[in-house]
């Protein structure tokens, strides 16, 4: 089965530039795998970020973007908040099915 | 306002078999495009997607779990139902159901419920 890999953990400072990827097992992610980001607080259910590789939800703050980067997905926070603190998870769209990443522990410090 | 449910089972048996209800409202599973799925989460570790129901009824499971997975839906009812069959100790988790609309995937979700299975 095929597996979507994101980098277990990165710590920002506050005010700083990350960014997290998502790579598939199958190979280079391009925008037919839908990549989609999702937010999860401790404790609470995952918040949907980012649909179809670059598009914002309504809620979504500015300083998260989507984009293709080197045959990855990829999230980038731009000016870091504190309450960015969380779990990022990317999910791939495989034939109907599907795929979660193992997940990003984004911490800021 | 969109909100999703869970309901069912807080424990259940190994070997037994685990039925969840999906409540949701703000939306309808007849409109072209919307669908609704379930995701689970054991305790500390990260999200994986079980299975879909699409408006015209077709379904997408998850290969690993497809032998152990039913979806379905009930319109008029604002429901989705999932069953897992030959529950294990290694079930024991989060269980969340989320709609997506087109390729909008899970834009909403809701709260989940927390599964054990001990006998």
């Amino acid at each position: 089965q095929t597996v979507v890999i994101q980098e277990p953990s990165v710590t920002v400072s506050p005010g700083g530039t990350v960014t997290l990827t998502c790579a598939s097992s199958a190979g280079a992610v391009t925008s037919g795998f839908y990549p989609n980001w999702f937010q999860q607080k401790p404790g609470q259910a995952p918040r949907a970020l980012i649909y179809s590789t670059s598009n914002k939800h309504s809620w979504t703050p500015a300083r998260f973007s989507g984009s293709l980067l080197g045959g990855k997905a990829a999230l980038t926070l731009s000016g870091v908040q504190p309450e960015d603190e969380a779990d990022y998870y990317c999910t791939l769209y495989y034939g109907g099915a599907q795929v979660f990443g193992g997940g990003t522990k984004l911490t800021v410090l | 306002q969109i909100t999703l449910k869970e309901s069912g089972p807080t424990l259940v048996k190994p070997t037994q078999t685990l039925s969840l209800t999906c409540t949701f409202s703000g939306f309808s599973l007849s409109t072209n495009g919307v669908s609704v799925g379930w995701i689970r989460q054991p305790p500390g570790k990260a999200l994986e997607w079980l299975a879909l129901i699409y408006w015209d009824d077709d379904k997408r499971y998850s290969p690993s779990l497809k032998s152990r997975l039913t979806i379905t839906k009930d319109t008029s009812k604002n429901q989705v139902d999932l069953t897992m069959t030959n529950m294990d100790p290694v079930d024991r988790g989060t269980y969340f159901c989320a709609r997506s609309v087109g390729s909008r995937w899970m834009d909403y979700w809701g709260q989940g419920t927390l599964v054990t299975v001990s006998s």
